[in-house]
């Protein structure tokens, strides 16, 4: 089992639509957990991360982390058609770079916004 | 800042040749990782440098695969021999003090070895 598991999708929703994106992971020793966007044929960008547990907003995204039950999500409001991309979620025990800092990455959500 | 340099963008090279990948970190950051991404594998990291000391190196797939970083201004990813299996896109991410959570990644070399 891989330490973190992501549904690949692809995801497709009209413009306008609530998106949900979710992790599940199976290390409890999680403490920081990210969200990252890609666009086709260029690098993860980050869009947002949170420590332990609780929701953090910015703009029209929202991030939560359920450590009870090893879950996190994204949600993605009035969703735009910029928003087409594949989103990845990572985590780690530590926010430094070291064996505790290695991010663990899910597979990746293809999300594609039509108009 | 021009961000994180990579290069080649694309490679394509035959099974058994050498394969060197580079990358230019952001100026000022003295953290530099190197991932791998695959269909079916995601994205994986496979080396990281702080302050250019090879820290961890645990996800290098193989002895084929070797990693340096002789200056803060510079990396090198080097594969020989290569192999098929080894075809993904190669992305490197730089960082100020190894921080994960704002490590910032170039766009990726997409090697195919045939």
């Amino acid at each position: 089992q891989k330490e973190v598991e992501q549904d690949p999708g692809p995801l497709s929703v009209p413009e306008g639509a609530i998106v949900s994106l979710n992790c599940t992971y199976s290390n409890s020793a999680f403490q920081y957990f990210m969200w990252y966007r890609q666009y086709s044929r260029k690098g993860p960008e980050l869009l947002m991360y949170t420590y332990s547990s609780g929701n953090k907003e910015d703009g029209r995204f929202t991030a939560q982390v359920d450590k009870s039950s090893k879950y996190i999500s994204l949600f993605i409001r009035d969703s735009q058609p910029s928003d087409s991309a594949t989103y990845l979620c990572a985590m780690s025990v530590s926010d430094r770079g070291s064996t505790l800092g290695r991010l663990y990455f899910g597979r990746g959500t293809q999300l594609t916004v039509w108009p | 800042d021009a961000g994180v340099i990579q290069s080649p963008r694309h490679e394509v090279t035959e099974m058994g040749q050498e394969v060197t990948l580079r990358c230019k970190p952001i100026s000022g950051h003295n953290s530099l990782f190197w991932y791998r991404q695959t269909m079916m594998r995601g994205l994986e990291l496979l080396i990281y440098f702080n302050n250019n000391v090879p820290i961890d190196d645990s996800g290098m797939p193989e002895d084929r695969f070797s990693a340096k970083m002789p200056n803060a201004s510079f990396s090198t990813l080097k594969i020989q021999p290569s192999e098929p299996r080894d075809s993904a896109v190669y992305f490197c991410a730089s960082s100020l003090q190894g921080r994960n959570t704002e490590a910032f990644f170039g766009q990726g070399t997409r090697l195919t070895v045939v």
